[in-house]
């Protein structure tokens, strides 16, 4: 049972535009969100979270959103910079149980053309 | 050390036979997790610690699958009699603490590829 979609397996982006990538959730007692970043052959990096209580994070290039009412929430990156290319996947938990079991997404692999 | 160390990188084994996974967590890392990754799938999320108590294990998929940790550090994920379904990259994390908070990042180490044939 797939509690957390990344419903775009890829998404291709040229360099310096906008890179936004997808996540949605069925578990309503998520509260806390993450994005990782994964290079082949190297274990995820954390990228950025979001609690359930702020809609908008912002750091550096990155921005998540979180609609809570839509279960809805989004990577923004920009600018694009071909170092970026990776796979991101989103994850989701609940602070209830100290937030020890991330729900991850299946990953979408963003590729930033020169 | 400097990340969290994984080993074996890479493991072919028989059907049936039993595997042993160690992870080094980072050092002063109280919190160490398990997770694998299957082909096409999210990482999914197998027992972590806190400390050498594993308070969930709930994750782990059947029987065959155990964890221990000894010392506050090193983990160990035994999978005895290995399916072909066990397949998949088991990634080890570890952070400060258990718990969501600024700061306490869980960092991954690069994963073990178990491959059962």
């Amino acid at each position: 049972d797939q509690q957390v979609k990344q419903n775009s397996p890829s998404l291709s982006v040229q360099e310096g535009r906008i890179s936004i990538l997808n996540c949605d959730y069925t578990n309503s007692m998520f509260d806390y969100f993450l994005w990782y970043k994964k290079y082949p052959a190297e274990g995820p990096t954390f990228l950025i979270s979001i609690s359930s209580i702020k809609d908008k994070n912002e750091d550096g290039r990155f921005t998540v959103f979180l609609n809570k009412s839509a279960k809805h929430l989004s990577l923004h990156i920009v600018p694009s910079q071909p170092g970026d290319s990776a796979v991101y996947f989103c994850a989701a938990t609940t602070s209830q149980n100290s937030g020890y079991a991330l729900n991850f997404g299946k990953g979408t692999s963003l590729l930033v053309t020169p | 050390g400097a990340g969290v160390s994984q080993s074996p990188s890479n493991k072919v084994t028989e059907k049936g036979k039993d595997v042993e996974l160690r992870c080094d967590p980072i050092s002063g890392h109280t919190a160490l997790y398990w997770y694998r990754q299957s082909l096409g799938q999210g990482l999914e999320f197998l027992i972590y610690f806190q400390g050498n108590s594993a308070p969930d294990k709930s994750g782990l998929p059947s029987d065959r699958f155990s964890a221990e940790r000894t010392g506050g550090s090193v983990s160990t994920l035994t999978i005895q009699r290995t399916q072909q379904e066990d397949s998949a990259v088991y990634l080890c994390a570890s952070s400060l603490v258990a718990g969501l908070f600024s700061g306490n990042t869980i960092y991954f180490g690069e994963g073990s590829w178990l491959t059962v044939v």
